[in-house]
């Protein structure tokens, strides 16, 4: 079955811990995207990739990283930089800039206690 | 700099009444265009987009949206509302440069019975 898969759905952490959540496809994308979801804040984009071995940062890139290495997996690291880490997160891939919708995995809910 | 305004943060709405929910771009050249849909604690599920051509498009659930160019819009609209629609609505742009994908602030609908 072909889409997004993040995982874990919740995750709980201490503060001052790094912690990484998994976004994994099967859709043989080349794009995909990290999103922040805040209460009146709709999704701010903190990482893309259009490409294996290469990202940009978004809107709200300070303190979280990303790597690429595959074209199947985006790893996003919340760091212990991240002042304000507790939020839900999303992922999406797209094919490529031609074809730019975005698929959406079912979130993770990070919260930093 | 792209960006997306929703101006509408919340609307309520009667079943069977109509609906149409605003959006305004900024966004040099032609952009791509989406409107997603949410329900609490998922992902975004796609209902319609805009690449090029015939500016009125047609989405899935009885959804439509129209890109003015001169009013930098793509509203959403349905002629008549059904409880199942509430929801979180999000209006999205892609900058067909550089993949980036921004979303607006989103709009919650409530449907009165």
């Amino acid at each position: 079955d072909g889409g997004i898969t993040q995982s874990p759905k919740y995750l709980f952490r201490k503060e001052g811990q790094n912690v990484t959540l998994s976004c994994e496809q099967n859709l043989n994308h080349d794009a995909m995207y990290w999103y922040r979801q805040d209460p009146g804040q709709g999704l701010r984009l903190i990482y893309y990739s259009q490409i294996v071995n290469d990202f940009q940062k978004g809107d709200i890139a300070e303190g979280y990283s990303v790597s690429r290495e595959k074209k199947e997996s985006f790893p996003l690291t919340v760091t212990s930089a991240q002042k304000n880490p507790t939020a839900f997160y999303l992922c999406a891939s797209g094919a490529n800039v031609a074809n730019p919708e975005a698929f959406f995995g079912q979130g993770t809910r990070l919260t930093v206690v | 700099a792209q960006s997306v305004t929703q101006p509408d943060i919340h609307i309520t709405v009667s079943e069977g009444a109509s609906l149409e929910l605003r959006c305004n771009y900024s966004y040099g050249a032609t952009p791509y265009l989406f409107w997603y849909v949410q329900s609490p604690g998922q992902g975004l599920q796609l209902l319609l987009k805009y690449f090029s051509g015939d500016t009125l498009v047609q989405g899935i659930k009885g959804f439509e949206a129209e890109f003015k160019r001169s009013q930098s819009s793509f509203n959403l609209r349905k002629p008549s509302v059904h409880w199942s629609d509430a929801a979180e609505y999000f209006c999205a742009v892609v900058s067909s440069n550089t993949g980036k994908l921004i979303f607006g602030q989103g709009t919650t609908l409530q449907v009165k019975p």
